[in-house]
């Protein structure tokens, strides 16, 4: 089965800096899904960034890109220029594609960001 | 252009009681998927619909809960005879019917069951 794995449960940065979170996942597929939701306080699910198994290069979005080594199985999520507003709950998830699969997410345990003033 | 709305967004329950979580998907959107985000946890898969059809139900406890996405109006996920360990956050995602396997779901903002 698949699972992923965010092994930060907090993390803090300071304004305008720039801060990495960890996401580890476990899959025997070759083709699938990446992606990093955020979750502010009000709970509405954000989707940050997505990435493509099948494509070497690493997803970008304005201030936020993913380090995807397939290989390690590891997909980053690096925030640069830290704002107030990335303060949130951000969320790994996986999803397998291909073979009747469903668009159904695995998600992993979270990382609290606290960006600080 | 509306997107996943879910109601309420707050939900009390004494125990015993049945709850019931309604979830409107983005205009268009035929595929319904609910999800469960224990205190301190991330999001758990519970079920798949589509349109009068359960697709991926593999998430769900096997008794007291049941969904549904009928032809005509919002899927509605209930909880019979709700216990304390049923307080989370449930929330529900829609894609599109045309590139349900390629495209992001869309979530909503989900709805808090207490249960007292």
């Amino acid at each position: 089965a698949q699972t992923v794995t965010q092994s930060q449960p907090e993390m803090s940065v300071q304004e305008a800096e720039t801060v990495t979170l960890s996401c580890t996942y476990d899959t025997s597929e070759s083709d699938y899904y990446l992606f990093w939701y955020k979750q502010p306080p009000s709970r509405q699910m954000i989707l940050v960034i997505r990435q493509e198994a099948y494509k070497q290069q690493n997803a970008t979005e304005n201030r936020f890109s993913v380090n995807f080594q397939k290989a390690a199985k590891s997909f980053s999520l690096k925030i640069s220029d830290s704002q107030l507003g990335d303060a949130a709950m951000y969320f790994c998830a996986y999803r397998k594609v291909g073979g009747g699969a469903t668009n159904k997410l695995i998600f992993g345990t979270g990382t609290l960001l606290a960006v600080q003033p | 252009n509306a997107g996943v709305m879910q109601n309420p967004r707050h939900l009390v329950r004494r125990r015993g009681q049945e709850a019931r979580l309604r979830c409107s998907p983005v205009k268009g959107h035929s595929h319904v998927y609910w999800y469960r985000q224990l205190p301190e946890e991330g999001l758990k898969f519970m079920v798949y619909l589509q349109k009068e059809n359960i697709i991926d139900e593999s998430g769900m406890p096997k008794e007291r809960f049941s969904a549904e996405f009928p032809k005509e109006g919002p899927s509605i996920l209930r909880i019979q005879q709700v216990v304390r360990g049923d307080s989370a956050a449930y929330f529900c995602a829609s894609s599109p019917w045309d590139r349900p396997l390629n495209t992001e779901a869309f979530f909503g903002q989900g709805t808090r069951l207490t249960v007292v």
